[in-house]
Parts: C-alpha cells; structure tokens; sequence
C-alpha cells in the first residue's frame, strides 16, 4: 500500500509564529486530506487537496501530486492551533492511509 | 446537515466479550470507513464498505467484521475482545467523487479491561 510520512513528528512554536507540516507519499493518489485531530479526538477536516493550493484563513496547503508531497502552511499560529496534524491519502483501492502525525504545540 | 454519528461514545467491555458498534453516516454518502487509532499503531484502516458491498479489508484478524445496510448506516463487531483492542474507533463516510473528502464522526473509545 501507499506509505505515508510526516514531518516534523513534533513541533514547539510560540504565539504568532509561522510553521510548515510537510506529508511525503509514495505513489500516486486520488485523494489527500489534512485533518487535525481535537483533544477529544474528533477528526477536522481542513482541506481536500490532492492537487494545487487552497486557503482558508490562517492555513493553507499545496500539493504537488508529480513530485509527491504535500505542505500545510499555518500562519500566525494561535494556542488554539495545537493538536496532532494528520495528512492522508487514498490510492485505487478505497481506503485512505494516514501518516503518523505531527504533534503541534502553540506556547502563549 | 447533520454529520457522521457515532455511538455509543464510550464503552467498557471485558476480555473475551463481544461488542458492537455504530455509524450513521452524511446522508446521500454511500461510503463509510472504519478506522482504528491507537498510541502505538496511530490510524490504521479496518474496512470500507460501499452500498452494502465491503470493497476493501485492511490488516486486522477475522475477529474484526462489519457491515453495512440498505440506508448505509453500518456496524462494525469485535468478538473475543483483547486488551490490546482498546482504542479510538472511527467511522468516516464519502461519496465518491470529484471533489469530495472524507468527513470523520466523533469516535467510540473502547476499554477492554
């Protein structure tokens, strides 16, 4: 199957600062989600993205599906911010495959 | 529109039992997916089901099955429970297609004690 990675595994920022997650995959996709995983454990979506740039807000992501990887952009980063950043991608065969996370944390 | 339910939310089972979960999923979505998270494993996919039909199985024993109805709500059973499938189980429902994600209910956190 498609194998996931993320980097950094684990991230420290202070308020107001900027960070990039970064998702690499290893064969082509058909879908690539970010999500970010609340402390209860609901999963957030935050963009469907298996191609190009989107924006929303303080976030965006890019994918660049022929160079395989993907990067999810948080600008100004607010205490809210923190949580586990999952980034996840399905092939042909139905099921999508989650990276291992990257574990944010905004200090105030 | 409501989103993808779960229930229940928590459950406490003992060792060698046998439970039952449930997910109603975004209505008019066909798809649903069954996710397990743990400390150790993180997110690793169970199954995913599609008007009715399993379409695809992940790498879990036969104790783990599933299955879906007519109005694609779907169950998801364990049966001889092991300490080691305490864990976050998550459902996600999609309808395939262009442009859409996968949308990820509240989750049942399962204790097996």
């Amino acid at each position: 199957g498609i194998q996931v990675e993320q980097s950094p595994p684990d991230l420290i920022l202070q308020e107001g600062a900027n960070s990039t997650l970064r998702c690499n995959f290893s064969d082509s996709v058909n879908n690539l989600q970010w999500f970010h995983q609340n402390p209860w454990g609901q999963l957030i979506n935050l963009f469907y993205i298996p191609s190009g740039t989107k924006q929303n807000g303080r976030l965006s992501a890019t994918t660049v599906a022929t160079e395989r990887y993907s990067l999810l952009y948080i600008s100004s980063s607010q205490t809210t911010d923190s949580g586990v950043y999952f980034c996840a991608v399905e092939g042909n065969n139905n099921d999508m495959r989650f990276g291992a996370g990257t574990r944010l944390t905004v200090k105030p | 529109k409501a989103g993808v339910t779960q229930t229940p939310r928590y459950l406490i089972k003992t060792r060698g039992q046998q439970v039952t979960l449930s997910c109603s999923p975004i209505s008019g979505h066909r798809s649903v997916s069954w996710y397990q998270q743990t400390p150790g494993q993180g997110l690793q996919f169970l199954f995913e089901y599609f008007s009715e039909t399993q379409r695809n199985k992940g790498n879990f024993p036969g104790r783990f099955s599933g299955r879906q109805f007519s109005n694609s709500r779907s169950e998801m059973n364990v049966s001889t429970l092991e300490l080691g499938d305490s864990a976050l189980y998550l459902c996600a429902s999609n309808e395939p297609g262009p442009a859409y994600g996968y949308t990820f209910g509240s989750g049942t956190r399962l204790t097996v004690v």
